[in-house]
C-alpha cells in the first residue's frame, strides 16, 4: 500500500530565509506528483506537478524535485515571505489516484 | 472563472438524516473526484468519476453514493448520515487527453459537515 509521509509537520521560519518541504513515498511506480498549498478554510492550490520522467520543475520561486528510485520529492521555496504562510501538500498519482501525504504548515514571521 | 464550485459550504445534520452535496465545474474536464480530509488521516479519495455517466470506488467509499448525470456536475449523496462521516469535503476535477492521468487536479473550497 502506497504511503506518503511529509517531514517536518510544522516549520516555523524568518522571514528571507530559504526553505526545503519533504516528502517521501513507498511506491516508485508513480505516474507523477504534485504539490498543492492549502490556506486555513480554502481547498487546495496546485502549485507544480512533475512527471514521473521528470527530475525537476520551478515555478518562480518554488523548485520542486522528484528521485523516483529513493521514493522522495523536495519542495524548495527561496526567500520566503509571510504570505508563503499555509499548509503544503504533496499527493503521488499511482494509476490515477492521488494518494496525500498529511502535510507541512509552514509559518513565515515578518 | 469560478474553477470548481461546492454547495453547500456549511452543513450540520442529525445522524440518520440524509444529503446531496453538489459540485459543479465549469472547464470541461473529464475526471472529477471526492475527498474527505480529517485530522491526522489527511486527504482521503470517496469516489471519482473519468466521464459523464461512469463512476468508481476510492479508497473510503462506505455510507456513500455518487452520480454524474452531467459532465459538469458530479453529486455525492450519504443516505444516512453517522457521526463518523463530520469531515470536510473537498472536490476536484481535471482535464484527462491520454491513456495515463497527468493533469493537476483543481479543488473546490470544500463543504464542512457535521453530524450529530
Amino acid at each position: 500500500k502506497q504511503e506518503v509521509t511529509q517531514i517536518p509537520a510544522a516549520l516555523s521560519v524568518p522571514e528571507g530565509e530559504n526553505l526545503v518541504l519533504n516528502c517521501s513515498f513507498t511506491d516508485s511506480a508513480i505516474y507523477n506528483l504534485q504539490w498543492f498549498r492549502q490556506d486555513p478554510g480554502k481547498g487546495l492550490t496546485s502549485l507544480l506537478l512533475i512527471q514521473s520522467s521528470q527530475r525537476e520543475q520551478t515555478s518562480g520561486r518554488l523548485n520542486a524535485s522528484l528521485d523516483k528510485s529513493s521514493g522522495r520529492s523536495t519542495l524548495y521555496i527561496a526567500a520566503s515571505q509571510p504570505g508563503d504562510s499555509a499548509t503544503y501538500l504533496c499527493a503521488v498519482n499511482l494509476r490515477g489516484k492521488l494518494i496525500f501525504g498529511q502535510g507541512t504548515e509552514l509559518s513565515v514571521k515578518p | 472563472n469560478a474553477g470548481v464550485t461546492q454547495t453547500p459550504k456549511f452543513r450540520v445534520l442529525k445522524t440518520g438524516q440524509s444529503m446531496t452535496l453538489l459540485c459543479a465545474q465549469d472547464m470541461n474536464h473529464e475526471y472529477m473526484y471526492w475527498y474527505r480530509q480529517d485530522p491526522g488521516m489527511g486527504l482521503r479519495l470517496i469516489h471519482y468519476s473519468v466521464g459523464e455517466g461512469t463512476t468508481a470506488k476510492g479508497e473510503v467509499p462506505d455510507g456513500y453514493n455518487v452520480s454524474r448525470l452531467k459532465k459538469q456536475n458530479f453529486l455525492l449523496g450519504l443516505e444516512s448520515a453517522a457521526p463518523s462521516q463530520t469531515s470536510v469535503y473537498f472536490c476536484a476535477s481535471s482535464y484527462e487527453g491520454g491513456e495515463i492521468p497527468n493533469q493537476p487536479q483543481h479543488f473546490g473550497d470544500g463543504t464542512r459537515l457535521s453530524i450529530l
